[in-house]
């Protein structure tokens, strides 16, 4: 899992919750990412950035919120408007194209 | 979107077989990269091959990559119990304005003992 801590790693939300994952790295990149897991299922990106204060929207970022105020750090903020939340959710960095993730989050929604 | 696409989606083998799993993809890259995850676990990252290559090596591992036909194969040979695992293909290219990886739907492999 290299330098990338995800937390917490089971997290279980009411409906109508809002509930924001960890994604922290010490590896110095600049780019990092939210995926997306359904089970046997590939990745879907949610959200992505590139540098520090800039994020982009990926495929499915409907109900999602992002911030980038620290180098280190992207956490991923799963709101009420996301109708199905449960999920695998896998944080990123990356240099030179290549990924490096972390141990995940499972999400599950009561 | 899911750009790259395994064939098979669940191979079993038993150990000491080669396991051979296949990936295609639609438009342009940069590179396709092959991950490796465990059970409820992150993406392990383990071999690039750029567009301008052929074919790629890395211990046990085997790559080849066809751009004429948008497709790559990943060979694992003399498998291992502990191979057990799904990969996926990722392909590197531009989507708007950023180079971003989009992954396949995955090959379970599962190798007996």
């Amino acid at each position: 899992d290299g330098g990338i801590t995800q937390s917490p790693k089971y997290l279980f939300r009411k409906e109508g919750q809002n509930v924001t994952l960890s994604c922290e790295q010490n590896l110095n990149h600049d780019a990092m990412y939210w995926y997306r897991q359904d089970p046997g299922q590939g990745l879907r990106l949610i959200y992505y950035s590139q540098i520090v204060n800039d994020f982009q929207k990926g495929d499915i970022a409907e109900g999602y919120s992002v911030s980038r105020e620290k180098k280190e750090s992207f956490p991923l903020t799963v709101t009420s408007a996301q109708k199905n939340p449960t999920a695998f959710y896998l944080c990123a960095s990356s240099i030179a194209g290549i990924s490096f993730f972390g141990p995940g989050t499972r999400l599950t929604v009561l | 979107s899911q750009q790259g696409e395994e064939d098979p989606q669940a191979l079993s083998i038993q150990e000491g077989e080669n396991a051979t799993m296949n990936c295609s993809y639609k438009t342009s890259i940069n590179n396709l990269q092959w991950y490796r995850q465990n059970s409820g676990r992150g993406l392990v990252h383990l071999i690039l091959i750029r567009s301008n290559e052929r074919e790629k090596h890395s211990g046990r591992l085997r790559v080849t990559l066809d751009t004429s036909k948008k497709s790559s194969s990943l060979l694992i040979t003399a498998s291992r119990a502990a191979d057990t695992a799904s990969y996926f293909c990722a392909t590197d290219a531009v989507r708007g304005s950023a180079r971003q990886l989009t992954f396949g739907s995955g090959t379970q492999l599962t190798v007996l003992p």
